[in-house]
């Protein structure tokens, strides 16, 4: 069935970057975009942007400019999220998420992944 | 920037019982409101988007309504796998979750 799967569970130091990953499968890759949701407690969810998988075009949230790149390699079917200069406030699991054709919004997510839990630590 | 509320925060009840969540926002928003429902340890779940419209394989107890500023998710008889939180989402402008309303078993 349609799905997207992401890479595991990560722990960074601050100050350090991590990349997650979110490869889809059982659909057309460049027909729908990708965005990226966190999930903290203090935060609850929080949309950071979207990625266009057939452009590579992105569109990220203002928190998110500068700190977050999304790219993807079509040829895999995947896109991936990097996060820098990360900080214990970017504790929190990350979904990937894909948005659901002819809404008439660019923001309704109709499959998600599973989510990868990023822990920041000294 | 657009507020969003959900009430209640969390409810206690029973199978069978009908149970109604209400999101406001602060701004009109038409009806660009979506639900999920998120079970833990799980990602979230669409149930309803733009507002009233039952996201396919959802269950028909799942009903949406509401315009502007106002929204409701109604579950007309509560299930045992319905125990779970839900989130209102405001895709007008940039997306936006509600904090949540935890549904707990009484």
């Amino acid at each position: 069935q349609e799905q997207l799967v992401q890479s595991g569970a990560e722990v960074r130091k601050p100050w350090a970057s991590v990349k997650v990953s979110c490869k889809a499968s059982e659909y057309t890759f460049a027909n729908y975009f990708i965005h990226w949701v966190r999930q903290s407690p203090a935060q609850g969810l929080e949309w950071m942007g979207w990625i266009n998988p057939n452009s590579g075009g992105t569109n990220l949230a203002q928190k998110f400019q500068g700190s977050v790149t999304m790219t993807r390699d079509a040829s895999i079917s995947t896109v991936y999220m990097e996060l820098r200069s990360v900080t214990s406030a970017d504790t929190a699991i990350y979904y990937c998420a894909r948005e659901k054709l002819a809404t008439g919004d660019r923001g309704t997510f109709d499959i998600w992944g599973q989510g990868t839990m990023i822990t920041v630590s000294s | 920037d657009i507020q969003m509320t959900q009430s209640p925060s969390s409810l206690s009840a029973s199978v069978g019982d009908r149970v109604t969540i209400t999101c406001r926002t602060s701004q009109m928003i038409a009806t660009y409101v979506n639900w999920y429902q998120q079970q833990p340890g799980k990602a979230p779940k669409l149930l309803i988007h733009g507002a009233s419209n039952l996201q396919s394989g959802v269950p028909s107890r799942f009903s949406g309504s509401g315009s502007e500023t106002e929204f409701t998710l109604t579950i007309s008889s509560l299930q045992p796998e319905d125990f779970a939180t839900y989130y209102c989402q405001q895709t007008y402008f940039t997306p936006l979750f509600g904090p949540g309303t935890k549904v707990n078993i009484k």
